[in-house]
């Protein structure tokens, strides 16, 4: 079956360290991976996504991820974490065939502290 | 450029009454998207529509649910009667074409959320 996985529910950091949000996946033939961010109240903002070429992916507000085939993995990167990075990160595959279905892992809250 | 709308933002009703829910897309955005997200998890497809007609509704609920996308613009959701594992918040989202790119990415809107007591 065709699954995301976020194996941290939280992700604590303190501002000015480097951030990883980790999400792994599981699709049958090439797979197409997004990133988004939810804030309180909010619906979910894209920050980036791995569609073909280059593994690592730059996208909005400073972010990136990097895309690992043999380890079947996306995480979401960050050099120097900001207190307005805290927020509700999903990871999201785009399933083979079908209609830009997209399946989104359970999500990852990360927390920055001052 | 206006993003999706979505109204109302916030709704409380009471268990087997019945709501509805709207959406405008991005302007030009033939494909549609309705999302549930139960707090804890990830927002989860119940239909998409391409232009007006449904390509995806696997996991719609069809005995209380029902949505249309008249003129393939904007779209409502309604559940009738309501349960209280509906609450949630409801998402809507949208997305350029209706060739169902690999590619192309879905801007969501934000969003409604809905108690059931």
């Amino acid at each position: 079956a065709q699954s995301v996985a976020q194996p941290e529910d939280q992700v604590n950091v303190a501002e000015g360290n480097p951030l990883t949000v980790k999400c792994t996946y599981s699709v049958s033939g090439n797979p197409y991976l997004f990133w988004y961010v939810q804030y309180p109240n909010r619906g979910l903002q894209f920050l980036l996504k791995y569609i073909t070429g280059d593994n690592l992916v730059k996208g909005s507000y400073g972010f990136e991820a990097e895309f690992n085939k043999s380890q079947t993995s996306f995480h979401l990167k960050k050099p120097s974490a900001l207190v307005s990075d805290s927020a509700l990160y999903f990871c999201a595959v785009r399933l083979s065939g079908g209609y830009n279905k997209l399946i989104f892992g359970a999500g990852t809250r990360l927390a920055v502290h001052p | 450029e206006a993003g999706v709308a979505q109204s109302p933002r916030y709704k409380i009703i009471e268990k087997r009454q019945s709501v509805a829910f709207w959406c405008n897309p991005i302007s030009g955005h033939a494909t549609l998207y309705w999302y549930q997200q139960i707090l804890g998890q990830g927002p989860k497809l119940l239909i998409q529509f391409q232009n007006n007609g449904v390509v995806d509704d696997s996991q719609l609920p069809k005995d209380r649910f029902s949505a249309e996308r008249l003129k393939g613009v904007d779209s409502t959701l309604k559940i009738q009667p309501a349960k209280l594992e509906d609450s949630a918040v409801y998402l809507c989202a949208s997305s350029l074409s209706n060739s169902g790119l690999a590619q192309e990415t879905q801007y969501f809107g934000p969003g409604t959320r809905l108690l059931v007591l």
